[in-house]
């Protein structure tokens, strides 16, 4: 079951813009990570937020989460062409269901230089 | 530490054969989680192994099958081939206690 939403699917900016993605969610979390992923490769993990954590920094990258709208936000700052990837939120659900990680479609973002 | 790596990079098989796809975590991580990836239903989890137990599974079917071995190794099997199965399929492993999954590269499979 694909359980988190991001918004937008896609995303087009120039460098040293910000860009915003949002994620939405259905059930109860323990925690919502972000991943991103170049290209067709594997997914390489940012950060994570706990359920009882608001707001979460690293780099230039700044995560939100509101358990009460279920939903996390992804803030890079001062995009490069580099971050040019897509990115995925994923949960780890707390509530019924086998699966460990859940990730939503992600939003593929292209930085233009 | 080595990164995640997973055997075949790239796989072409025909329809109703079966394929076995290999991966080797990060050194000392003992759950290993296996997911299918397609353009039309994203990324999909197949299923979990710890200490070579399945301890999650997705919704696939029995086709989809997996082991892990006593080094962590694991392996994912899927038989009798559709094309539907044409995907990239990525290993992730995880340290015990730790959230975060670190992905190996992904095997992309071709069935036609």
């Amino acid at each position: 079951s694909q359980q988190g939403e991001e918004d937008p699917q896609a995303l087009s900016i120039q460098e040293g813009e910000n860009a915003t993605m949002n994620c939405s969610y259905k059930t109860s979390i323990n925690n919502l990570q972000w991943y991103r992923q170049n290209s067709g490769r594997g997914l390489v993990h940012l950060i994570l937020i706990r359920s009882n954590e608001r707001e979460k920094h690293s780099g230039r990258l700044r995560v939100t989460l509101d358990t009460s709208k279920k939903s996390s936000s992804l803030l890079i700052t001062a995009s490069r062409a580099a971050d040019t990837a897509s990115y995925f939120c994923a949960t780890d659900g707390r509530g019924g269901g086998s699966e460990k990680l859940v990730f939503g479609k992600g939003t593929k973002l292209t930085v233009n230089p | 530490k080595a990164g995640v790596t997973q055997t075949p990079r790239y796989l072409i098989k025909t329809r109703g054969q079966q394929v076995t796809l290999s991966c080797s975590p990060i050194s000392g991580h003992r759950s290993v989680s296996w997911y299918q990836q397609t353009p039309g239903q994203g990324l999909q989890f197949l299923f979990e192994y710890f200490s070579e137990t399945q301890r999650n599974k997705g919704n696939f079917p029995g086709r989809f099958s997996g082991r892990q071995f006593s080094n962590s190794r694991s392996e994912m099997n899927v038989s009798t081939l559709e094309l539907g199965d044409s995907a990239l399929y990525l290993c992730a492993s995880s340290g015990l206690g730790v959230n975060e999954q670190f992905f190996g590269p992904g095997t992309r499979l071709t069935v036609l």
